[in-house]
């Protein structure tokens, strides 16, 4: 079974500080993404990564970063965190030649 | 802006009843669907995926695709309570687009016991 697993569920942060979210997948896939979920505005990808340190910006890119050292692991950081960042993010991953996204648990952060 | 829509429900059903939902796609160049099932609190999670014309069956899930009309559909026999649930449909972009999929905001299922 493919597993992506993610650093927090649960971070509460405050209004300035760097938030850094971490996502690491067993699968050996290429492909890994990052998602921001609203109620109401669904997924919306944030940024992805097709290959180690590539990068691509999706939807949403504004006030993130996305670092990716090594094949198995993607993380999010947000530079100066914001209360309009207070969202579930959530990590996927997938093989290249492959659409099968598969997901974290989520990481819901709170930004006071 | 290529845009997959559904219906944001709730859509209340009876225990052992068939829950038919929908989605329609804008891009034609899409050829790979998917559905998700999302509790609440928690992450999506893969159902069925679906790349031909036609049903493709998954023991109580069938996924239904018609390009010609852009739809996408699922039907879930005998629901259960245990399927109340945000259910999420996606569209594959082209290999142009990095392999990335674009998601419906998802339609609320009930089932009634």
């Amino acid at each position: 079974d493919v597993k992506v697993t993610q650093s927090s569920r649960y971070l509460v942060k405050r209004t300035g500080e760097k938030v850094f979210l971490e996502c690491v997948q067993d699968m050996d896939h290429e492909n890994m993404f990052w998602y921001r979920q609203d109620p109401g505005l669904g997924l919306r990808l944030i940024y992805f990564s097709y290959d180690v340190k590539m990068k691509e910006k999706g939807d949403i890119p504004e006030g993130y970063s996305v670092s990716r050292e090594k094949k198995e692991r993607f993380s999010l950081i947000l530079e100066s965190a914001s209360t309009n960042q207070t969202s579930m993010y959530l990590c996927a991953s997938s093989l290249s030649s492959d659409y099968e996204q598969y997901f974290g648990p989520g990481t819901r952060l709170t930004v006071t | 802006q290529k845009e997959v829509e559904q219906n944001s429900g709730p859509l209340s059903v009876p225990e052992g009843a068939i829950a038919s939902l929908n989605c329609t796609y804008s891009d034609r160049g899409s050829q790979s669907f998917f559905w998700y099932r999302q509790y609440s609190g928690k992450s999506p999670e893969l159902i069925m995926s679906i790349y031909s014309n036609g049903d493709k069956e998954d023991g109580r899930f069938t996924a239904q695709l018609n390009k010609a009309s852009q739809y996408v559909s699922l039907l879930i026999r005998d629901s259960q309570p245990s399927d109340s649930a945000t259910y999420l449909c996606a569209a594959g972009l082209g290999l142009e687009y990095g392999n990335k999929l674009v998601f419906g905001a998802g339609t609320i299922l009930r089932v009634k016991s």
